[in-house]
């Protein structure tokens, strides 16, 4: 019963250093999403995949890449570390068919 | 694009009062949720609530939808320290294939 797991839990980058943040769920669920939270701003959506090989974005997408070739996995991809880019990020799962969504623990990424 | 207001944004109550936060989106939406978040942690799901006037209660949790009003409540009834913590609402955008916005949070504080 894993549900959705990210990995890692807490993460440190140098500027322009890449990194990929990985997203895994076993619920077979179709729509998978990605969301940044910072401090007083709740959490914004960066990208989202409503299906294997479908991704789209959100609100703040601009210096994240993703891709989705499995239903089970949505990685998210720094191509070049921001110091902005320091936030906690969480993935979300759902279902057409249900009406829970499912986030994971939460990565904790800084960029120095 | 929807957008999302929650009231207050802090909230300092004594235990055994009630209180209520006000969550009010812009546009059109098919259902929404609440969450709570305690520091440190992921989202822990309290309430989908998926027509107008949709009334649930969980414990001394009640949310409620008015969809009409594009506003949904979480009523506080007699506070306890435990309810401490960190409430966001998400209303979901864009019909079945859409997703969670977030509103900035209203972080409660319960105080004996």
């Amino acid at each position: 019963n894993a549900g959705v797991t990210q990995t890692p839990k807490f993460q440190v980058l140098k500027t322009g250093q890449s990194m990929t943040l990985q997203c895994a769920q076993d619920m077979n669920h179709e729509y998978m999403s990605w969301y940044r939270q910072d401090p007083g701003m709740g959490l914004r959506l960066i990208h989202y995949s409503v299906g294997a090989g479908i991704t789209d974005q959100g609100e703040v997408p601009n210096g994240y890449n993703v891709s989705r070739s499995t239903t089970e996995d949505f990685p998210l991809r720094l191509l070049s570390a921001a110091p902005s880019q320091t936030s906690v990020y969480f993935c979300a799962s759902s279902s057409g068919t249900s009406t829970e969504a499912f986030f994971g623990q939460g990565t904790r990424l800084t960029v120095v | 694009e929807l957008k999302v207001e929650q009231n207050p944004l802090f909230l300092s109550m004594q235990e055994g009062k009630n209180y209520t936060i006000y969550c009010n989106y812009s546009t059109t939406s098919d259902r929404l949720y609440w969450y709570r978040q305690d520091p440190g942690k992921s989202l822990e799901s309290l309430f989908v609530l998926l027509s107008n006037g949709a009334v649930k209660q969980e414990g001394r949790l009640m949310a409620s939808l008015d969809t009409k009003a594009r506003l949904s409540t979480l009523h506080i009834t007699a506070a306890v320290h435990d309810l401490s913590a960190t409430y966001f609402c998400a209303p979901r955008y864009g019909g079945s294939q859409g997703n969670l916005i977030f509103g900035k949070g209203t972080k409660l504080s319960v105080k004996p």
